[in-house]
């Protein structure tokens, strides 16, 4: 049962346009939203999040949008760069039940290659 | 500075070995994480410890044993692992485990059972 859902495995863009990746999720008690990027043989590098109390949020090149009702979120990149390359996961959070901790639940990762 | 440390980085151990994670952060977080991840597959949660404490196990099975000596260090423990157990297994710490609190992640640990 995959809550966060990141239904294109991967996207090309050219170098100096907009790249938009997206998330959904299912879980509405989700209240926290996080993006990473991956390059290979590293950990997840954290970019940018969002609460659920607001719409949007920017930092830099990099705007994420969140649509509560529509249960989705988008990532921003503009404009796209070569080094911009990596796997993209977006990650949600909400509180436990049992202990109130929160936990992270990511995506399953898209692939962008952004071409020179 | 938000740096989370895993030794070692490559691991190749057999079946019948007992081996250890090491994760440090200096960052005076005071929540830590152990992810899985396979390949082309996200990251899936382990273990979170809250004030070196275990607060999350996500029916990890008991060949996986995490321990917290203190707010800096986490281990996992590793003992008559299967081959499918190989994959990058991910470190990290927050602030706290509370709403709004960002995750930062190490390097991550390729372990390869043979």
């Amino acid at each position: 049962d995959q809550q966060v859902k990141q239904n294109s495995p991967s996207l090309s863009v050219q170098e100096g346009r907009i790249s938009i990746l997206n998330c959904d999720y299912t879980n509405s008690m989700f209240d926290y939203f996080l993006w990473y990027k991956k390059y290979p043989a590293e950990g997840p590098t954290f970019l940018i999040s969002i609460s659920s109390i607001k719409d949007k949020n920017e930092d830099g090149r990099f705007t994420v949008f969140l649509n509560k009702s529509a249960k989705h979120l988008s990532l921003h990149i503009v404009p796209s760069q070569p080094g911009d390359s990596a796997v993209y996961f977006c990650a949600a959070s909400a509180a436990t039940f049992t202990s109130g901790t929160y936990k992270y639940i990511f995506g399953t990762g898209t692939r962008l290659k952004v071409l020179a | 500075d938000t740096e989370v440390t895993q030794t070692p980085k490559h691991l190749v151990m057999g079946m019948t070995n007992k081996k250890s994670l090491k994760c440090e952060q200096h960052m005076g977080h005071r929540a830590m994480y152990w992810y899985k991840q396979k390949a082309k597959k996200p990251p899936e949660l382990m273990f979170v410890y809250s004030y070196e404490k275990l607060s999350i196990n996500e029916s990890v099975p008991s060949r996986f044993s995490p321990e917290c000596p203190n707010s800096s260090l986490l281990n996992l423990h590793l003992h008559a692992l299967q081959p499918e157990d190989s994959a990058l297994y991910l470190c990290a710490s927050s602030q706290s485990s509370r709403l709004g609190n960002t995750i930062y992640f190490g390097e991550g640990s390729w372990l390869t059972v043979v």
